[in-house]
């Protein structure tokens, strides 16, 4: 399996444009997580999905944040107008299940650089 | 959910044992310990998790206190490439519970030659 698969691994825009981020779970997998890692504030829980259904989104920051997993194989984080205070590393996640037991792999994330 | 405290950094010289401490005084029966560490530039990747006894894989070992309220991830052998952050969390696994993994501000491993 190739793993948690992001793109674009890195992304330069200017504020005010619209920001698409996306990932592809493992196959198989069915819990899907967003977080987003700066020096501030570390490693930030942005939303999380199971069997393609949004159960926590309270850590999305406002919204000009967006998510959707249309399918088992893909979602996708928008952001709606960009802001420079939005510069950071978005990572995405997948396990299998809900349970405590389950152990998430992780993507290579999205460097985002809104100037 | 429940709350993990980490030392904020630690040091170690290449080639010897690091025992990397993590206290959890408010889980609960059904969060399980999970350690995972983040190397430059990468994303985290996960080390070994557990619930009530101690675990073993190839990358290091978990040791829990009989209590549960503290737990150490042993490294038998450090190498340079473990200089990483290295995250102690506990994930619930009651039901209903979400299963979220939030992370706190872990442990900065450095290793030296």
């Amino acid at each position: 399996d190739a793993g948690v698969i992001q793109s674009p691994r890195h992304e330069v825009t200017e504020m005010g444009q619209e920001v698409t981020l996306r990932c592809k779970p493992i196959s198989g997998h069915n819990s899907l997580f967003w977080y987003r890692q700066t020096m501030m504030r570390g490693l930030e829980l942005l939303i999380y999905f199971n069997n393609n259904v949004p159960i926590d989104d309270s850590g999305m920051p406002e919204d000009r944040f967006s998510a959707k997993m249309p399918n088992a194989s893909f979602s996708t984080l928008k952001i709606q107008p960009s802001e420079p205070r939005d510069s950071a590393v978005y990572f995405c996640a997948s396990c299998w299940g809900r349970s405590g037991a389950n152990v998430l792999t992780f993507g290579a994330g999205s460097r985002l650089t809104v100037l | 959910d429940a709350k993990t405290t980490q030392p904020n950094s630690m040091e170690s010289n290449e080639e010897e044992p690091v025992h990397l401490p993590c206290n959890h005084s408010t889980i609960s029966g059904t969060d399980y310990i999970h350690w995972y560490r983040q190397l430059p530039s990468q994303g985290p990747e996960y080390v070994i998790h557990g619930l009530t006894s101690n675990v073993n894989n190839r990358m290091a070992s978990l040791a829990i206190a009989e209590d549960r309220k503290s737990s150490t991830l042993i490294l038998h052998r450090a190498t340079l490439r473990d200089a990483a952050v290295y995250y102690c969390i506990l994930r619930g696994g009651g039901s209903g519970n979400t299963g979220k993994l939030i992370f706190g501000q872990g442990t900065t491993l450095q290793v030296k030659p």
